[in-house]
């Protein structure tokens, strides 16, 4: 079984500071993760991923995420917040078992920008 | 290359209606996928398709039927309305085989059951 928990639901930052979304995993077998970012009435578009290379994804946009197997730790970061950058965000998890391969989605995090 | 469609884009039913929501990709991708999306629940997994012919149960299937009779299309029905299923409505694709890699996303379908 595997599961994703997204610490917090909604984040609050001020233009040009640093965000930090957490996002913690479990997974009973060899895990790729991903963060994904939607934005008001589109679809989800990939953010970054990680597969069992460096443990320091980069992605799109400035954002960056490190992944921690000893803390099962997937948290993304951005060292200066733009006001683009307000939407949902999301945390998957995928491995595959004998099911074959699954995807699971955390519960969303909203970031907010304020000017 | 419009990547993943889906129609329609919103729709409003009465309970004990039926539907189907369309999704159409052109990039020749093996795997499809449902999704629901609720608030604070991320997104949950329907069904999925991992080719031409085939189809599986996901998450929560409970409600819903799918058909893959083409590699391009998936389609989602509901036989019978319920406002539990009032939601939004996500098809994704992808292309590799085994582990998944990425998603392509459509940009989803509105649906409210009265």
């Amino acid at each position: 079984a595997q599961s994703v928990t997204q610490l917090d639901s909604h984040v609050s930052v001020s233009e040009g500071t640093p965000v930090l979304l957490r996002c913690n995993y479990s997974s009973s077998y060899s895990p790729s993760l991903f963060w994904y970012v939607q934005h008001p009435n589109k679809g989800l578009q990939l953010l970054l991923k990680y597969t069992s290379a460096a443990t320091l994804v980069k992605g799109i946009n400035g954002f960056e995420a490190e992944f921690k197997k000893s803390e099962t730790s997937f948290h993304l970061t951005k060292p200066s917040a733009h006001m683009s950058d307000a939407a949902e965000y999301f945390c998957v998890v995928s491995a595959i078992n004998n099911a074959g391969n699954m995807l699971t989605f955390g519960g969303g995090t909203r970031l907010m920008v304020k000017p | 290359n419009a990547g993943v469609t889906q129609t329609p884009k919103f729709r409003v039913l009465k309970t004990g209606q039926s539907m189907t929501l369309l999704c159409a990709q052109d990039m020749n991708h093996e795997y499809m996928y449902w999704y629901r999306q609720d608030p604070g629940m991320g997104l949950r997994l329907i069904h999925y398709s991992v080719g031409e012919g085939t189809t599986a149960k996901g998450e929560v299937p409970d409600g819903y039927n799918v058909s893959r009779l083409k590699k391009q299309n998936f389609l989602l029905g509901l036989e019978s309305a319920a406002p539990s299923q009032t939601s939004v409505y996500f098809c994704a694709s992808s292309y590799q085989r085994g582990r998944v890699e990425k998603l392509f996303f459509g940009s989803g379908t509105q649906l409210s059951v009265l």
